[in-house]
C-alpha cells in the first residue's frame, strides 16, 4: 500500500527557504505512470496546486510560484522535495505530497500534510 | 477567485441526496478537461473521490457518482450519512493557464 511522509521544519523565518520532503513506501517512485507533487492549503482556505516533477526530472510549476520553486525528485532513496523561496506570511499553510496520475493529473495519494508557519 | 466556482455550503438531511457544481468554461471543463473530485473531512487529508470524470477510485461506496455537461462538472451523493459531512473540492485542467486549477470547495453539512 503506498504511502507518503512529509518531512521538514514547521516554522521558518521570513525571506528564508522553505525546504520540504516527501517519502515514499509501498511504491516506486521511478514509474512512467506518476507525477510526484506538491499541493498547499492556507488555514481556512482551498487548495493551491505547487508543482509536480517526473522522475526523470521533468517538472511543471504553478506560474505564480515558479520564480520561487524548485522540485527535486530522489530515485535512489525514493523521496521528492520541495524548496520555496523568500517565504513570507502569505506562504504559511498546511503542505501536502502526492502522487499525480500521469494522464489524468489527479491526486490519487496523500501524505498526512505538514503545517509550515512562516514567522519571525 | 477560483477559475472554477462551486457553491460555498450545502446541506441535507440524513438520507436524502445532494449535489454539488463545478462550473468552469471552455478553457477547462469545457474544452473536454476530466473533473476530479476530493472529499475532505475536517482536520484530514483531502481524499481523491471521483476521477475522470465519472469514475470512483477502490474503496470510494457507489453512493458518491460523478457526472460531466458542458463547461459544468457535478458531485451526488445519495443515501447522506453523517460522515459525508466534509470539504468537496473540484479540479481540472486549464489550457489558458497551463495548469491545473481547484474549485474553491463545498462545505457539506449534514443536519
Amino acid at each position: 500500500q503506498l504511502q507518503l511522509q512529509e518531512s521538514g521544519p514547521g516554522l521558518v523565518k521570513p525571506s528564508e527557504t522553505l525546504s520540504l520532503t516527501c517519502i515514499v513506501s509501498g511504491g516506486s517512485i521511478s514509474s512512467s505512470s506518476y507525477y510526484w507533487g506538491w499541493i498547499r492549503q492556507p488555514p481556512g482556505k482551498g487548495l493551491e496546486l505547487i508543482g509536480r516533477a517526473f522522475y526523470s526530472g521533468n517538472t511543471y510549476y504553478n506560474p505564480s510560484l515558479e520564480s520561487r520553486v524548485t522540485i527535486s525528485v530522489d530515485t535512489s532513496k525514493n523521496q521528492f522535495s520541495l524548496k520555496l523561496r523568500s517565504v513570507t506570511a502569505a506562504d504559511t499553510a498546511m503542505y501536502y505530497c502526492v502522487r499525480v496520475e500521469f494522464n489524468s493529473l489527479s491526486s490519487d495519494h496523500w501524505g498526512q500534510g505538514t503545517l509550515v508557519t512562516v514567522s519571525s | 477567485q477560483s477559475v472554477l466556482t462551486q457553491p460555498p455550503s450545502v446541506s441535507g438531511a440524513p438520507g436524502q441526496r445532494v449535489t454539488i457544481s463545478c462550473t468552469g468554461s471552455s478553457s477547462n471543463i469545457g474544452a473536454g478537461y476530466a473533473a476530479h473530485w476530493y472529499q475532505q473531512v475536517p482536520g484530514t487529508a483531502p481524499k481523491l473521490l471521483i476521477y475522470s470524470n465519472n469514475n470512483r477510485p477502490s474503496g470510494v461506496p457507489d453512493r458518491f457518482s460523478g457526472s460531466k455537461s458542458g463547461t459544468s462538472a457535478s458531485l451526488a451523493i445519495t443515501g447522506l450519512q453523517p460522515e459525508d459531512e466534509a470539504d468537496y473540492y473540484c479540479q481540472s485542467y486549464d489550457s489558458s493557464l497551463s495548469g491545473v486549477v481547484f474549485g474553491g470547495g463545498t462545505k457539506l453539512t449534514v443536519l
